[in-house]
């Protein structure tokens, strides 16, 4: 079965303070891991995916399959960046169902 | 090109009715899901479907089923309403991998009394 944890129910960092999100997963195959972003009562928003490496509004994270995790980063918070986080795994190949972590909120503080 | 439409946005029901919650997408994604949404819980899938007349059960089926007749559509029925199914719903599509990620809709919020 899979997996995805996320440890943290709130983050709260200053403004200008690096930031780091926590996921790990549990899947004994080989999985494909996405952060989701949704702000104050929208929609949920893909923000990256492991398999492009592509940085997004500042954000990174990088797959570890030594540890099973997939942290998201960012060097310098911006309170535009408050919102919830909610890390996704997918087995890779084709039609699978794709699982959710309970989601973190980060708060930017000004 | 709309991306993925959901009606209603908000509904209030009474235990034991029944209601479907729309979903509609533009995009040709061969792939959709139902999931809710609820605090503390994150977002559970209820049903998916990988193409027309293809449809599976997710990890909270129960009291919701789904039709998918065609491949833009992919509706969610509650059967007998009920309290504990006061959530956020969201649908989302994707094409044929999951590795492009999941487009959402703008969710409906559903309050059964």
């Amino acid at each position: 079965a899979q997996r995805v944890t996320q440890p943290e129910k709130l983050l709260s960092v200053f403004k200008g303070a690096p930031v780091e999100l926590k996921c790990n997963y549990s899947y004994s195959g080989s999985p494909e891991l996405f952060w989701y972003v949704q702000y104050s009562r929208q929609r949920l928003q893909l923000l990256l995916r492991h398999i492009s490496r592509e940085s997004i509004k500042g954000f990174t994270a990088d797959l570890n399959k030594g540890e099973t995790s997939f942290h998201l980063k960012k060097p310098f918070a911006q309170e535009e960046d408050s919102a919830m986080y909610y890390c996704a795994l997918t087995p890779s190949g084709g039609y699978q169902k794709v699982t959710f972590g309970t989601g973190t909120k980060l708060q930017v503080i000004p | 090109n709309a991306g993925v439409t959901q009606t209603p946005k908000f509904q209030v029901l009474k235990t034991g009715q029944s209601m479907t919650l729309q979903c509609a997408q533009d995009m040709n994604h061969e792939y959709m899901s139902w999931y809710r949404q609820d605090p503390g819980m994150g977002l559970r899938l209820i049903h998916y479907s990988v193409g027309a007349g293809i449809t599976d059960q997710g990890e909270v089926p129960n009291g919701y089923n789904v039709s998918r007749s065609t491949t833009e559509d992919f509706p969610l029925r509650l059967l007998s309403a009920a309290p504990s199914q006061t959530s956020v719903y969201f649908c989302a599509s994707s094409p044929r991998t999951g590795t492009y990620g999941y487009t959402f809709g703008s969710g409906t919020r559903l309050t059964v009394v």
